[in-house]
């Protein structure tokens, strides 16, 4: 069974404060996104990795960095927390597509994260 | 922007009915597609993944795709209330998701 795990399920900051977001997959998935989730927003992506040391920006990543030191540990930074960064925050990975459904992603738990 | 739109629901039907869900995405050179269900509360998890056209059937789930007219959709058959979620829906690797439908299914 794919294991995604993320590293608090709820954290509470202050403003200003650098959050950092653990994400662990032991599947050995080269593909690994840090997605969040608002309501009636759906998820957004917020940065992609293909590859330990590549990062790509995602659709939303003003406010929030990357760091994929190994292949397994995909970080999501926030280098100064803001009250509109309060959300519910999923990691995912995948292997790449191979067009038989290996692209498919597997979620962690999610971190619920409120900035105050 | 690449974008992926669904209508937001919420979708309400009778137990044993059959719920209809859709998606339009805007890509024309999406080629892999993906339906998520997530539970309140709980992450997505995959229901199916279609990359031809026309239909694929996996038990009571039926995912219909229209490369031509950008169209994918999820039918639920014989729907129960243990399906009542958020249905997502993902184009491609890169995985732009759906806003997601709300479905109740009421007994």
């Amino acid at each position: 069974d794919v294991k995604v795990t993320q590293s608090s399920r709820y954290l509470v900051k202050r403003t200003g404060e650098k959050v950092f977001l653990e994400c662990v997959q032991d599947m050995d998935h080269e593909n690994m996104f840090w997605y969040r989730q608002d309501p009636g927003l759906g998820l957004r992506l917020i940065y992609f990795s293909y590859d330990v040391k590549m990062k790509e920006k995602g659709d939303i990543p003003e406010g929030y960095s990357v760091s994929r030191e190994k292949k397994e540990r995909f970080s999501l930074i926030l280098e100064s927390a803001s009250t509109n960064q309060t959300s519910m925050y999923l990691c995912a990975s995948s292997y790449p597509s191979g067009g038989d459904g290996t692209d498919t992603q597997y979620f962690g738990p999610g971190t619920r994260l409120t900035v105050l | 922007q690449k974008e992926v739109e669904q209508n937001s629901g919420p979708l309400s039907v009778p137990e044993g009915a059959i719920a209809s869900l859709n998606c339009t995405y805007s890509d024309r050179g999406s080629q892999s597609f993906f339906w998520y269900r997530q539970y309140s509360g709980k992450s997505p998890e995959l229901i199916m993944f279609i990359y031809s056209n026309g239909d694929k059937e996996d038990g009571r789930f039926t995912a219909q795709l229209n490369k031509a007219s950008q169209y994918v959709s999820l039918l639920i058959r014989d729907s129960q209330p243990s399906d009542s979620a958020t249905y997502l829906c993902a184009v491609n690797g890169d995985m732009r998701f759906g806003a997601g439908t709300r479905l109740t299914v009421k007994p």
